[in-house]
C-alpha cells in the first residue's frame, strides 16, 4: 500500500497559466477530498467525491477551479489562469468511506504550487 | 456552526517532558473528534479519534486524548515527548462528511 500519491510534489507556474494537480487515492477507498493549506488560512476544504461522484464543491473558487474524478484510481484538480494568491500546498486525502462511521482520512504529501 | 479552537499556536517543551495540546469545540449534535499530526513538508497523519465510550482514547506513539463533554474539549497528551514529535498538530471535528479543522498547534521540542 503506497498510500495516497500526489503528483507533482512541486509546481511553479507563471501568472495566468494553467495548473493540473493529480491524486491517486488508496485502492478501495471510495471517498476523496481536496484541501488547500496556507499559513494564513490554514486547512481549507475544497471538494469531496464519493464513489467518483462530486458530492460537495462548496469550497472551490467557482471561476477558475475545477476537480474531476474520471475513475476510481485518480482525481485531478485544475486551476485555470493561476494567480499568486493560488500559491499553497494542495492536499488530497482518501478514506474507505466517510459518513456516520467517521473513517480515518489518509493524506498525500501534497503538491506545493507556486505562482510567480 | 461548528467550530474548533486550538488556542495555542506554539508549544515549546524539552525532550522527555510531558505535553498537553488543547482543543475545544462547539457543536450540538453527535460528533467525532480526531487528532492529526503533520511533519514539515508532509501530509497529515491520523493519530487518534473519539466517538463514544471511554473518554480517554489511545493513539499511536504514546499519544492519548481525553474527551470532556462538560468542557467541550478533546485535549491531546503525551507523557514523555521525543524530538521526533516536533510537528504541527491538528484537531478536527467530523460532522457528516465534513471535517472542521482547528488552526493547528506547532509543537517544538528543545534538546
Amino acid at each position: 500500500n503506497a498510500g495516497v500519491i500526489q503528483t507533482p510534489r512541486h509546481k511553479v507556474t507563471g501568472k495566468g497559466q494553467e495548473a493540473t494537480l493529480w491524486c491517486e487515492p488508496i485502492s478501495g477507498h471510495s471517498a476523496v477530498f481536496w484541501y488547500r493549506q496556507t499559513i494564513v488560512q490554514g486547512l481549507e476544504f475544497l471538494t469531496y467525491f464519493r464513489n467518483q461522484a462530486p458530492i460537495d464543491d462548496s469550497g472551490m473558487p467557482k471561476e477558475r477551479f475545477s476537480a474531476q474524478m474520471p475513475n476510481q484510481s485518480h482525481s485531478t484538480l485544475k486551476i485555470q489562469s493561476t494567480q499568486p494568491q493560488d500559491s499553497a500546498v494542495y492536499l488530497c486525502a482518501s478514506s474507505f468511506r466517510l459518513g456516520t462511521s467517521a473513517e480515518t482520512l489518509y493524506f498525500g504529501s501534497g503538491t506545493r504550487l507556486t505562482v510567480l | 456552526t461548528q467550530t474548533v479552537s486550538q488556542s495555542d499556536a506554539h508549544v515549546t517543551v524539552f525532550e522527555g517532558d510531558s505535553v498537553e495540546l488543547r482543543c475545544n469545540y462547539s457543536y450540538g449534535g453527535s460528533i467525532y473528534l480526531s487528532w492529526y499530526i503533520q511533519h514539515h513538508g508532509r501530509g497529515l497523519q491520523f493519530l487518534l479519534k473519539y466517538y463514544s465510550g471511554n473518554p480517554v482514547v489511545q493513539g499511536v506513539n504514546g499519544f492519548e486524548a481525553e474527551f470532556s463533554k462538560s468542557d467541550s474539549s478533546f485535549h491531546l497528551r503525551k507523557a514523555s515527548v521525543h524530538w521526533s514529535d516536533s510537528a504541527v498538530y491538528f484537531c478536527a471535528v467530523i460532522s457528516n462528511y465534513q471535517l472542521i479543522w482547528g488552526s493547528g498547534t506547532k509543537l517544538i521540542i528543545k534538546p
